[in-house]
Formats: structure tokens, sequence, C-alpha cells
């Protein structure tokens, strides 16, 4: 089955700078790649994703680029703020992407 | 927007009991649902795809008689967890995907916190 890692698994930084999650996985017909944002107890939030033809995408301080060829996509989060504390699971899907095969998960900090 | 439930959102049991957890497409119709059991401080584990009008198919090491999925209608999914035990215990959340206009979008499920005593 797929594997999927992710990159660092607990993340802490201070307001205002960036933060970097990569997700690296197996399967190679895996063409759907979004990142998950889940607080405590409660269901995940998709923030952003990206389908397999488009290499980066962009939603104001949220970004995702991909690597297709070396299997790993990441996360990019400008301007952190303590609200964006929270774990993050990036999640690739295959086919109509329903099926998601979720990361190991990455703890993020944002001090202030 | 689309909206995929569950219900109960807490249960406690006792050891030895069958706990049956429901999945909804509120606005949707669903051919596919799947189930995520996630532990503490882990990933969501996918459990079983459920097909509506079939059987689920379930991932290498989830027992299928010990978790009983039914999807007997488009818009509902049951997860059934039989004698249950502690180390069942554990946040079970569905998703389901909706194909529109825009694309393919999976909603998740409020998640069902699962306590066995």
């Amino acid at each position: 089955g797929e594997n999927v890692e992710q990159h660092p698994s607990t993340l802490s930084v201070q307001e205002g700078d960036s933060a970097v999650i990569k997700c690296t996985y197996s399967d190679s017909a895996s063409n759907y790649f979004p990142w998950y944002k889940q607080e405590l107890g409660k269901r995940p939030q998709l923030i952003i994703d990206i389908r397999s033809n488009v290499g980066e995408k962009k939603d104001q301080r949220i970004a995702v680029t991909l690597n297709k060829t070396a299997k790993h996509f990441s996360l990019h989060i400008t301007e952190t703020q303590p609200e964006d504390s929270a774990v993050y699971f990036c999640a690739p899907g295959r086919g109509g992407g329903n099926k998601l095969t979720f990361g190991t998960g990455t703890q993020l900090k944002v001090e202030l | 927007g689309a909206v995929v439930s569950q219900h109960p959102s807490w249960v406690i049991c006792k050891s030895g009991t069958s706990v049956k957890i429901e999945c909804r497409s509120l606005d949707f119709q669903a051919t596919t649902m799947f189930w995520y059991r996630q532990f503490p401080k882990q990933s969501l584990m996918l459990m079983a795809t459920s097909n509506e009008g079939s059987k689920a198919t379930y991932e290498q090491g989830v027992e299928k008689d010990k978790f009983l999925i039914n999807h007997a209608s488009l818009t509902l999914s049951t997860l059934t967890v039989t004698s249950a035990h502690p180390e069942d215990s554990s946040f079970y959340i569905c998703s389901a995907g909706r194909t529109g206009s825009s694309g393919n979008t999976i909603y998740f499920g409020e998640g069902s916190w699962l306590t066995v005593v």
C-alpha cells in the first residue's frame, strides 16, 4: 500500500516566520495532493490541495508545491499566526481522489 | 454546502457490547464512503471503503467481522464495532466525496469518540 511520511514531525516557529512541511509518498499513481489541518478532537479541515497537472498553488498565506518525479509535495505557510498552531496532515489520493492515505502528521506550534 | 454528519459524537459502552456509528451525507448521494480510525496523537488510518449495495472493502489488518459496515442507501453508511474492547477506544471518522462543477470535494463527518470501559 501507499507509504506516506511527513517531516518534520514537530515544528516550532515564532509568530511571523514561515513554516514548511514536506510529505513524501510511494504510490506513483497518486494524482491528488491535499493538506489538512486538524485541531484536537475535530475533523480534518482541507486548507489547500493540488492535482498532478500543476506544480504549485497558492492561497493567501498558504502554498503547496508538488514534485511528482521525486514523489513529494510540501506545505508552505508564511507570516504564521498563533491560530495556525495545529496538527497538519498530507493525504495523497489516487483515481477519483476520495480514498486518501494520511501522512504521519506534523505538530506545528506558533509561538508569540 | 454539502455536509457529512456522524452520530453519535460521543459514546461510552461496556466491554463486550456492540456500538453503531452512523455516517450520513446530508444533501448529496454517496455511492462510496470511507471509515477512518484515529488513536490519540496518531494519524488517521483508513479502515474500510463502504460501497452502497455491496460489501465493504477492508484494509489489511482490519477485522471485517469485528467492524461491520453497512451501506444500505446512498446517504447512509453505518459502522458497528462488535464485542468492543478497551483497545477499540478511538476517534472514528467517515468521509464521502461529492463531484460538482468545480471537481471532486471530500467531506468529513464530525467524528465519533468511542470509549470502551
